[in-house]
């Protein structure tokens, strides 16, 4: 069964350090998004991704972060400069649209991110 | 802006009993989710519903929206333990923005 897969499953970093969560959506889907989850709470929409463009962003995600789909399979999300309020688990999510017949979510694994 | 309220946020169940599980939200949405999540784990999609008074069941789970009262219910059936985890309901604000719920810790104890 198709899947969207994460790397990597937990990265430690250095406060102020620079970090890229990379994800490989399912292959014939069309939207991608990124969601956080800080430790014991609910699960935030970050953004939202479609023709090589963001479609919508929360108020979360800030001038620190960036998203790019820089070949044909990959999207990433990039943080600057990490903060220690930025460690969370990251889940990657893709969907073929975004009708009701179209448009079911699918969550990657996770990227589980630390900041020292 | 959309909220979404759960209740209750902590379940302790013993095994065979039956419980559910609420979720309310406060705008118009075409599509609602349940998803499970073990700890530190990922996101286990349970059920999508789509229209009002949709009903899924799968196993021991069964899920039920009511569009017009906004409201949709996660019913559990003669827990066991293996059903302990936390369970989200996410709304679909617009376009895939999910608002998730703030979970519902479910403890079932033998």
């Amino acid at each position: 069964e198709p899947e969207v897969t994460q790397t990597p499953s937990h990265q430690v970093t250095q406060m102020g350090q620079e970090v890229i969560l990379r994800c490989v959506p399912i292959s014939n889907h069309l939207y991608f998004y990124w969601y956080r989850q800080i430790l014991g709470q609910k699960v935030e929409f970050l953004v939202s991704f479609y023709n090589n463009e963001i479609s919508e962003k929360s108020e979360i995600f800030d001038d620190q972060f960036s998203v790019e789909r820089p070949d044909g399979s990959n999207f990433t999300l990039k943080i600057r400069s990490t903060k220690l309020e930025d460690s969370a688990m990251y889940f990657c999510a893709s969907s073929y649209g975004r009708g009701i017949g179209t448009g079911e979510l699918f969550f990657g694994e996770g990227s589980r991110l630390t900041v020292l | 802006e959309l909220k979404v309220e759960q209740n209750p946020l902590f379940l302790s169940m013993q095994e065979g009993k039956n419980y559910t599980i609420y979720c309310n939200y406060s705008t118009t949405s075409d599509r609602l989710y349940w998803y499970r999540q073990d700890p530190g784990k990922s996101l286990e999609s349970l059920f999508v519903l789509l229209s009002n008074g949709a009903v899924k069941q799968e196993g021991r789970l069964m899920a039920s929206l009511d569009t017009k009262a906004r409201l949709s219910t996660l019913h559990i059936t003669a827990a066991v333990h293996d059903l302990s985890a936390t369970y989200f309901c996410a709304v679909d604000s617009y376009g895939n923005k999910l608002v998730f719920g703030a979970g519902t810790i479910l403890r079932v104890k033998s």
